[in-house]
């Protein structure tokens, strides 16, 4: 069964430091989203990728987040210069339509 | 007022009980109504998604929705230990790009 795929499960980092998060979509989708869960707390829409563009975003990605989507099957989450609050689950998620979206395992960020 | 309510729990149950789910929401521009399982340090897994009112059912999951109260809910029949997890609910408007989540409901099922 298709599934996305999230590298590495696990980041460390020093605060200020800038990191990337990997995702490999499902093949076909043409939808592509990252989300984020701090430990203990709801799943937060950051931003939805669609077109080759953002197509929506939230409060929370601002200026320190980019999106890029390098090729034709990865899909990218930078964080420029990392925070302690910062720290969290990153989903990464995709879908064939508008409507459905199915996640991966996720990064675990740890910024120290 | 949030725009997803979900109750947090936990609900705990017996085996085999039938186990009612439910989140109001606030924006009455959502058309798209999705439940998700989550396990401990995993990522959201889809169970159901449903567009506008009604009801939709798939093996021992059913989903309601109900616009005109703004309340949607998901029922497990026969619950199964393995059933327990945290149940999201998740809403979009139209086009879905950006979907909105409850905090989640803790659920154990006892053997």
């Amino acid at each position: 069964e298709p599934e996305v795929t999230q590298t590495p499960s696990h980041q460390v980092t020093q605060m200020g430091q800038e990191v990337i998060l990997r995702c490999v979509p499902i093949s076909n989708h043409l939808y592509f989203y990252w989300y984020r869960q701090i430990l203990g707390q709801k799943v937060e829409f950051l931003v939805s990728f669609y077109n080759n563009e953002i197509s929506e975003k939230s409060e929370i990605f601002d200026d320190q987040f980019s999106v890029e989507r390098p090729d034709g099957s990865n899909f990218t989450l930078k964080i420029r210069s990392t925070k302690l609050e910062d720290s969290a689950m990153y989903f990464c998620a995709s879908g064939g339509s508008g409507t459905e979206a199915f996640f991966g395992q996720g990064t675990r960020l740890t910024v120290v | 007022q949030k725009e997803v309510e979900q109750d947090p729990g936990p609900l705990s149950v017996p085996e085999g009980a039938i186990v009612s789910l439910n989140c109001t929401y606030s924006n009455s521009a959502f058309q798209y109504f999705m439940w998700y399982r989550q396990y401990s340090r995993k990522g959201p897994e889809l169970l159901m998604y449903t567009y506008s009112s009604g009801n939709k059912e798939d093996g021992r999951f059913t989903a309601q929705v109900d616009k005109s109260s703004k309340y949607i809910s998901l029922f497990i029949r026969d619950s199964q230990p393995s059933d327990s997890a945290t149940y999201l609910c998740a809403m979009s408007d139209t086009g879905g790009f950006k979907t909105i989540f409850g905090a989640g409901t803790r659920l154990f099922v006892k053997a």
